[in-house]
Protein backbone atom coordinates (compact mmCIF):
# COMPACT_ATOMS: atom_id res chain seq x y z
CA UNK A 1 0.00 0.00 0.00
CA UNK A 2 0.53 3.72 -0.85
CA UNK A 3 1.50 5.93 1.94
CA UNK A 4 1.54 10.03 1.44
CA UNK A 5 3.68 11.74 3.65
CA UNK A 6 3.48 16.51 3.99
CA UNK A 7 6.27 16.92 6.40
CA UNK A 8 4.88 19.77 7.55
CA UNK A 9 1.62 20.17 9.00
CA UNK A 10 1.57 23.91 9.19
CA UNK A 11 3.27 26.44 7.49
CA UNK A 12 2.86 30.28 8.11
CA UNK A 13 4.36 32.53 5.24
CA UNK A 14 3.92 36.34 4.82
CA UNK A 15 1.51 37.57 2.52
CA UNK A 16 3.46 37.97 -0.82
CA UNK A 17 6.03 35.73 0.32
CA UNK A 18 6.73 32.33 -1.78
CA UNK A 19 5.66 29.28 -0.33
CA UNK A 20 6.25 25.34 -0.91
CA UNK A 21 4.06 22.71 1.13
CA UNK A 22 6.05 19.35 0.59
CA UNK A 23 4.85 15.56 -0.50
CA UNK A 24 6.49 12.71 -0.78
CA UNK A 25 4.68 9.24 -1.22
CA UNK A 26 5.96 5.71 -0.92
CA UNK A 27 6.25 3.86 -4.03
CA UNK A 28 7.81 3.98 -7.30
CA UNK A 29 5.32 2.30 -9.46
CA UNK A 30 3.17 4.28 -11.45
CA UNK A 31 1.09 6.28 -9.65
CA UNK A 32 -0.80 9.25 -10.48
CA UNK A 33 -0.37 12.71 -8.29
CA UNK A 34 -2.87 15.45 -6.84
CA UNK A 35 -3.03 18.62 -4.66
CA UNK A 36 -6.52 19.30 -3.03
CA UNK A 37 -7.38 22.74 -1.23
CA UNK A 38 -9.91 22.74 1.75
CA UNK A 39 -11.34 25.96 2.54
CA UNK A 40 -12.57 26.67 5.71
CA UNK A 41 -15.64 24.65 6.29
CA UNK A 42 -15.74 23.52 2.79
CA UNK A 43 -15.21 20.94 0.82
CA UNK A 44 -11.85 19.76 -1.31
CA UNK A 45 -11.33 20.79 -4.58
CA UNK A 46 -8.55 20.23 -7.03
CA UNK A 47 -5.64 22.51 -7.68
CA UNK A 48 -3.72 20.06 -9.93
CA UNK A 49 -2.43 16.74 -11.25
CA UNK A 50 0.11 15.02 -12.56
CA UNK A 51 -1.00 11.79 -14.95
CA UNK A 52 1.90 11.69 -16.94
CA UNK A 53 3.76 13.76 -19.22
CA UNK A 54 5.73 17.44 -18.46
CA UNK A 55 7.14 17.28 -14.71
CA UNK A 56 6.05 20.43 -14.07
CA UNK A 57 2.25 20.85 -13.62
CA UNK A 58 0.20 24.22 -13.44
CA UNK A 59 -2.72 24.23 -11.19
CA UNK A 60 -5.51 26.94 -10.18
CA UNK A 61 -5.06 30.18 -8.49
CA UNK A 62 -1.15 30.06 -9.19
CA UNK A 63 -0.36 27.20 -7.96
CA UNK A 64 2.12 24.42 -9.58
CA UNK A 65 3.63 21.67 -8.75
CA UNK A 66 6.93 19.30 -10.21
CA UNK A 67 6.91 15.61 -10.27
CA UNK A 68 9.99 13.65 -9.12
CA UNK A 69 10.17 10.51 -9.95
CA UNK A 70 13.69 9.40 -8.40
CA UNK A 71 12.82 11.50 -4.98
CA UNK A 72 8.86 10.26 -4.95
CA UNK A 73 8.08 14.01 -4.37
CA UNK A 74 5.06 16.04 -5.91
CA UNK A 75 5.75 19.53 -4.07
CA UNK A 76 3.11 22.45 -4.28
CA UNK A 77 4.92 25.80 -4.67
CA UNK A 78 3.05 29.37 -5.51
CA UNK A 79 6.10 32.37 -5.67
CA UNK A 80 3.89 35.13 -4.27
CA UNK A 81 0.94 33.76 -1.83
CA UNK A 82 -2.50 35.84 -0.92
CA UNK A 83 -4.70 35.77 2.09
CA UNK A 84 -7.24 33.78 0.19
CA UNK A 85 -4.24 31.47 -0.21
CA UNK A 86 -5.19 30.50 4.16
CA UNK A 87 -6.42 26.87 3.80
CA UNK A 88 -5.79 23.16 4.80
CA UNK A 89 -3.76 21.36 1.34
CA UNK A 90 -4.12 17.61 0.64
CA UNK A 91 -1.30 15.81 -1.33
CA UNK A 92 -3.08 12.75 -2.34
CA UNK A 93 -1.88 9.73 -4.54
CA UNK A 94 -3.79 6.97 -6.79
CA UNK A 95 -1.87 3.95 -7.61
CA UNK A 96 -2.67 1.42 -10.59
CA UNK A 97 -4.30 -0.82 -7.54
CA UNK A 98 -6.99 1.55 -7.52
CA UNK A 99 -6.14 2.85 -4.39
CA UNK A 100 -6.68 6.40 -3.46
CA UNK A 101 -4.54 7.74 -0.53
CA UNK A 102 -4.52 11.25 0.88
CA UNK A 103 -2.07 12.63 3.44
CA UNK A 104 -2.43 14.50 6.19
CA UNK A 105 -2.72 17.73 5.18
CA UNK A 106 -0.54 20.52 6.08
CA UNK A 107 -2.29 23.99 7.11
CA UNK A 108 -0.89 27.09 4.99
CA UNK A 109 -1.42 30.58 6.89
CA UNK A 110 -1.06 33.75 5.31
CA UNK A 111 0.31 36.64 7.60
CA UNK A 112 -0.80 39.97 6.89
CA UNK B 1 -26.01 24.29 -9.67
CA UNK B 2 -24.27 22.54 -7.13
CA UNK B 3 -22.18 19.29 -8.50
CA UNK B 4 -22.20 17.64 -5.50
CA UNK B 5 -24.59 18.03 -2.41
CA UNK B 6 -25.10 16.02 1.01
CA UNK B 7 -27.23 16.82 3.33
CA UNK B 8 -27.96 17.16 6.34
CA UNK B 9 -24.95 19.80 6.59
CA UNK B 10 -25.30 19.00 10.81
CA UNK B 11 -26.21 16.41 12.63
CA UNK B 12 -26.81 16.25 16.20
CA UNK B 13 -27.27 12.86 18.03
CA UNK B 14 -27.06 10.54 20.68
CA UNK B 15 -25.13 7.73 21.20
CA UNK B 16 -27.20 4.48 19.80
CA UNK B 17 -29.21 6.28 17.65
CA UNK B 18 -29.43 5.21 13.57
CA UNK B 19 -28.46 8.11 11.27
CA UNK B 20 -28.31 8.38 7.34
CA UNK B 21 -26.72 10.99 5.35
CA UNK B 22 -27.60 11.50 1.81
CA UNK B 23 -25.44 12.33 -1.14
CA UNK B 24 -26.33 13.49 -4.59
CA UNK B 25 -24.50 14.08 -7.57
CA UNK B 26 -26.01 16.16 -10.89
CA UNK B 27 -22.60 15.50 -12.64
CA UNK B 28 -23.61 12.21 -14.30
CA UNK B 29 -20.59 10.66 -12.70
CA UNK B 30 -20.79 6.78 -12.45
CA UNK B 31 -18.33 6.14 -9.32
CA UNK B 32 -19.12 7.75 -6.08
CA UNK B 33 -17.11 8.08 -2.38
CA UNK B 34 -17.62 8.28 1.30
CA UNK B 35 -14.52 9.80 3.25
CA UNK B 36 -14.37 10.39 6.86
CA UNK B 37 -12.40 13.24 8.17
CA UNK B 38 -11.08 13.39 11.26
CA UNK B 39 -10.19 16.34 14.17
CA UNK B 40 -6.82 15.81 13.01
CA UNK B 41 -8.53 16.66 9.45
CA UNK B 42 -6.90 13.36 8.01
CA UNK B 43 -9.10 11.78 5.43
CA UNK B 44 -9.53 8.39 5.21
CA UNK B 45 -11.83 6.53 2.05
CA UNK B 46 -14.32 4.50 3.11
CA UNK B 47 -16.42 3.35 0.45
CA UNK B 48 -16.19 3.23 -3.12
CA UNK B 49 -19.00 2.88 -5.87
CA UNK B 50 -18.79 2.24 -9.52
CA UNK B 51 -22.32 2.01 -11.36
CA UNK B 52 -24.10 0.74 -8.29
CA UNK B 53 -21.21 -1.49 -7.67
CA UNK B 54 -19.03 -1.72 -4.32
CA UNK B 55 -15.45 -1.79 -5.56
CA UNK B 56 -13.83 -0.56 -2.60
CA UNK B 57 -14.60 -1.21 1.30
CA UNK B 58 -12.34 -0.11 3.43
CA UNK B 59 -11.92 -1.52 7.24
CA UNK B 60 -14.78 0.29 8.42
CA UNK B 61 -16.84 -1.18 11.44
CA UNK B 62 -20.18 -3.15 9.29
CA UNK B 63 -22.64 -0.58 11.46
CA UNK B 64 -21.40 1.90 8.03
CA UNK B 65 -23.76 0.74 5.39
CA UNK B 66 -23.69 2.79 1.97
CA UNK B 67 -26.77 2.13 -0.37
CA UNK B 68 -26.75 3.25 -3.86
CA UNK B 69 -30.72 3.45 -5.41
CA UNK B 70 -28.98 4.55 -8.49
CA UNK B 71 -25.58 5.97 -9.74
CA UNK B 72 -26.41 9.70 -8.80
CA UNK B 73 -26.81 8.89 -5.33
CA UNK B 74 -24.76 7.32 -2.45
CA UNK B 75 -26.23 7.36 1.27
CA UNK B 76 -24.58 6.48 4.48
CA UNK B 77 -26.55 4.59 6.86
CA UNK B 78 -25.24 4.24 10.72
CA UNK B 79 -26.45 2.08 13.39
CA UNK B 80 -25.91 2.17 16.53
CA UNK B 81 -23.84 5.60 16.54
CA UNK B 82 -20.53 5.95 18.98
CA UNK B 83 -18.81 9.03 20.38
CA UNK B 84 -16.14 8.23 17.73
CA UNK B 85 -18.17 8.27 14.90
CA UNK B 86 -18.10 12.22 15.49
CA UNK B 87 -16.17 13.60 12.27
CA UNK B 88 -16.90 15.23 9.35
CA UNK B 89 -18.40 13.03 6.23
CA UNK B 90 -17.67 13.97 2.66
CA UNK B 91 -19.25 12.39 -0.37
CA UNK B 92 -17.51 13.07 -3.50
CA UNK B 93 -18.23 11.33 -7.07
CA UNK B 94 -15.38 11.20 -10.78
CA UNK B 95 -16.10 10.62 -13.87
CA UNK B 96 -14.42 7.46 -13.83
CA UNK B 97 -13.62 4.88 -10.81
CA UNK B 98 -10.33 5.32 -8.42
CA UNK B 99 -6.99 6.47 -10.72
CA UNK B 100 -6.96 9.51 -12.94
CA UNK B 101 -9.84 11.00 -12.70
CA UNK B 102 -10.55 14.16 -10.49
CA UNK B 103 -12.54 13.79 -7.40
CA UNK B 104 -15.59 16.45 -7.28
CA UNK B 105 -16.64 16.72 -3.30
CA UNK B 106 -19.40 17.51 -1.37
CA UNK B 107 -19.52 20.19 1.05
CA UNK B 108 -19.56 17.58 4.24
CA UNK B 109 -21.78 16.53 6.85
CA UNK B 110 -20.40 17.42 10.57
CA UNK B 111 -21.54 14.44 12.61
CA UNK B 112 -21.43 14.66 16.68
CA UNK B 113 -22.28 12.20 18.71
CA UNK B 114 -23.03 13.17 22.21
Amino acid sequence: AQSVTQLDSQVPVFEEAPVELRCNYSSSVSVYLFWYVQYPNQGLQLLLKYLSGSTLVKGINGFEAEFNKSQTSFHLRKPSVHISDTAEYFCAVSDIGNQFYFGTGTSLTVIP
Amino acid sequence: DTAVSQTPKYLVTQMGNDKSIKCEQNLGHDTMYWYKQDSKKFLKIMFSYNNKELIINETVPNRFSPKSPDKAHLNLHINSLELGDSAVYFCASSQGGVGAYEQYFGPGTRLTVT
